[in-house]
């Protein structure tokens, strides 16, 4: 089975303020990460994505994320925020070893607010 | 490039009438596409896998008689929300996987469909 855990509802950080948004993942073996963002009223818009590789992986709009195998994690990381950062953050997994099965397994997102 | 256009985006409705909602692929083809449901500030729920040229899979507890899929050609798979009742109201969203792409490839996201049942 696959699964994705976002153990925060919500991040508020200042606008020029680092911004990071967890995320943990199960999967059997080695996985593949997504992050995307989510605007009100919108479709998710993709961010960036782990295969395999580099740990440090970038994105659009100035994002990174770090995958940590012995931690099981996908943190979702920008140096400095902006206020049009603020959104709704999903992470998500695909186990690989799932021939022809391309179903993603979602976070619960996280509400991302920069205030100015 | 990618691009996955969703029609309508918005639909307000009386009880009792069915809806149709498109999901395009516009620059690329989709032998896969996924209808997934959101309700307000939570995550997305899969309702099904939509398979171009065969039946689609839905996922467990998604009635197959309420929520049809057509998946006729390699762009275009529709959901039809069948005698829509006020607790289907929701955003829709579909996203769609690109054939020649590899299996790493991101899927590409429409911008949903607000449904409100009256």
């Amino acid at each position: 089975a696959q699964s994705v855990a976002q153990p925060e509802d919500q991040v508020n950080v200042a606008e020029g303020n680092p911004l990071t948004v967890k995320c943990t993942y199960s999967v059997s073996g080695n996985p593949y990460l997504f992050w995307y963002v989510q605007y009100p009223n919108r479709g998710l818009q993709f961010l960036l994505k782990y295969i395999t590789g580099d740990n440090l992986v970038k994105g659009s709009y100035g994002f990174e994320a770090e995958f940590n195998k012995s931690q099981t994690s996908f943190h979702l990381k920008k140096p400095s925020a902006l206020v049009s950062d603020s959104a709704l953050y999903f992470c998500a997994v695909r186990d690989p070893s799932k021939t022809n099965d391309y179903k993603l397994s979602f976070g619960a997102g996280t509400t991302v607010t920069v205030r100015a | 490039g990618a691009v996955v256009s969703q029609h309508p985006s918005r639909v307000i409705c009386k009880s009792g009438t069915s809806v149709k909602i498109e999901c395009r692929s516009l620059d690329f083809q989709a032998t896969t596409m996924f209808w997934y449901r959101q309700f307000p500030k939570q995550s997305l729920m899969l309702m099904a896998t939509s398979n171009e040229g065969s039946k689609a899979t839905y996922e467990q507890g998604v009635e197959k008689d309420k929520f049809l899929i057509n998946h006729a050609s390699l762009t275009l798979s529709t959901l039809t929300v069948t005698s829509a009742h006020p607790e289907d109201s929701s955003f829709y969203i579909c996203s769609a996987r690109d054939r020649t792409g590899y299996s790493n490839q991101p899927q590409h996201f429409g911008d949903g469909t607000r449904l409100s049942i009256l």
